[in-house]
């Protein structure tokens, strides 16, 4: 089945590391974004990409990063910069412009 | 930038009681998006629904692009259908999709 996949489910870090989110899909979608949900709270778009080797910053993009070398996959990381990184995680794609979105099951980031 | 509202923010119903939640927004959109997010935050697209009607089993949506605004409707409702309701919106040229801050939705037995 087609899907988004995440992982891991939960993590936890040390203040000053730099921790890399996995996300990876098999719906043949160009487009690609992770949000960032805080309790309570609605999602907030960090990065996105439209295509290979593309990516533009979204809303709350500093003190992260993310690549797209291939189209199945867009990993974020989330470096020593980010000064609150507890939230929950969430990675989405869908047809460029089109259509509906679909996410993965998320990733839990707990800064201990 | 368009702005989106849902209502209300918090909704209690009873099992098998029926309910509307609604989405405003303030432009034209080209893309409009209801999710449920249940208790364990897993996002699930409902409806991808710029304009008319869907329905999916107990669910339907109705928007209504020239007056700004859609519909979701949850019949026979079930403990399951707790979570979070979000809207969300593409207008324009925007490559991103704009978020209501949901609607908070608990059913109990």
């Amino acid at each position: 089945d087609g899907g988004i996949t995440q992982s891991p489910k939960y993590l936890f870090r040390k203040e000053g590391q730099n921790v890399t989110l996995s996300c990876e899909q098999n719906l043949n979608h160009d487009a690609m974004y992770w949000y960032r949900q805080d309790p309570g709270q609605g999602l907030r778009l960090i990065y996105y990409s439209q295509i290979v080797n593309d990516f533009q910053k979204g809303d709350i993009a500093e003190g992260y990063s993310v690549s797209r070398e291939k189209k199945e996959s867009f990993p974020l990381t989330v470096t020593s910069a980010q000064k609150n990184p507890t939230a929950f995680y969430l990675c989405a794609s869908s047809v460029e412009g089109v259509g509906g979105y679909t996410f993965g099951s998320g990733t839990r980031l707990t800064v201990v | 930038g368009i702005q989106v509202e849902q209502s209300p923010p918090d909704l209690i119903l009873q099992e098998g009681a029926n309910s509307t939640l609604r989405c405003n927004f303030s432009d034209s959109v080209n893309n409009l998006q209801w999710f449920h997010q249940n208790p364990w935050g897993q996002l699930i697209n409902l409806f991808y629904i710029p304009s008319g009607t869907k329905q999916n089993g107990r669910l339907s949506a109705t928007t209504v692009a020239t007056e700004r605004y859609s519909l979701l409707y949850i019949s026979s409702s079930q403990t399951t259908d707790s979570g979070v309701y979000f809207c969300a919106v593409l207008a324009g040229n925007n490559r991103k999709l704009i978020w209501g801050l949901g609607t908070s939705l608990a059913v109990n037995p």
